[in-house]
């Protein structure tokens, strides 16, 4: 059974550039939740996917957007990236809705100059 | 808002010594409290807490739920180098909301000395 994977790793982008980050879910799984965890703080709830449709949203502002596809992979896609756009950005996987058995990946660490 | 606190925020104790770690929270549909372990970035799942004075134990790691009193705690006995790491606390919603399904705390950063 693989796990949560996310790409890139790490990712430097300069302020107003769009950025496209990746997530696999655990297969199985077919709900993908979004966090942003900036430094010292605790994760923040950016959208959660259930079948491929947007299934609840935080309040981040329209530029935070996504995508699930058949396989259940998602991505997330932030436009005019912002100096506080900086943060760890983690994807989650569940195998069913609701379910709080939540599997994460690793996270991307991005960093806006 | 509904919100969770940890405290305390950092901890720095040394090998041997024995932790406890709070989460109180306000929640206006309450499911069930989680505990991770987060030591550099993906959060490893520790606990699920749904029913108020019943005990999780794994290892070392232990917890408990009040929900009369609206908190949580997660023990830690011996505490190792190993368990040096971020602790968060988060709260499951009922799913679709704008809050999502989980809602965290700033999670406790404990140091554990040699």
């Amino acid at each position: 059974e693989t796990g949560v994977t996310q790409s890139p790793t790490h990712l430097i982008k300069t302020r107003g550039q769009q950025v496209t980050l990746r997530c696999s879910s655990q297969s199985g799984h077919n709900t993908v939740s979004w966090y942003q965890q900036a430094l010292g703080q605790g994760p923040q709830f950016i959208f959660q996917y259930y079948r491929e449709e947007e299934n609840g949203r935080g309040n981040f502002p329209p530029r935070f957007s996504g995508l699930q596809f058949p396989n259940y992979s998602s991505e997330l896609n932030v436009n005019a990236l912002e100096l506080d756009d900086s943060a760890l950005y983690l994807c989650a996987s569940s195998p069913e809705l609701p379910n709080y058995g939540y599997t994460f990946g690793s996270g991307t660490r991005l960093t806006v100059v | 808002e509904d919100k969770v606190v940890q405290s305390p925020l950092s901890l720095v104790v040394h090998e041997g010594d024995t932790v406890t770690l709070n989460c109180s929270y306000e929640v206006t549909n309450f499911r069930s409290l989680l505990w991770y372990k987060q030591e550099k970035k993906a959060p490893t799942f520790l606990f699920m807490l749904t029913s108020s004075g019943i005990e999780k134990k794994s290892g070392r790691l232990s917890s408990i739920l009040d929900k009369k009193e609206l908190f949580s705690i997660l023990n830690i006995t011996a505490t190792q180098t190993g368990d040096s790491a971020v602790y968060l606390c988060a709260v499951a919603l009922p799913y679709g909301g704008s809050q999502g399904n989980l809602i965290f705390g700033k999670g406790t950063k404990l140091s554990v000395k040699p």
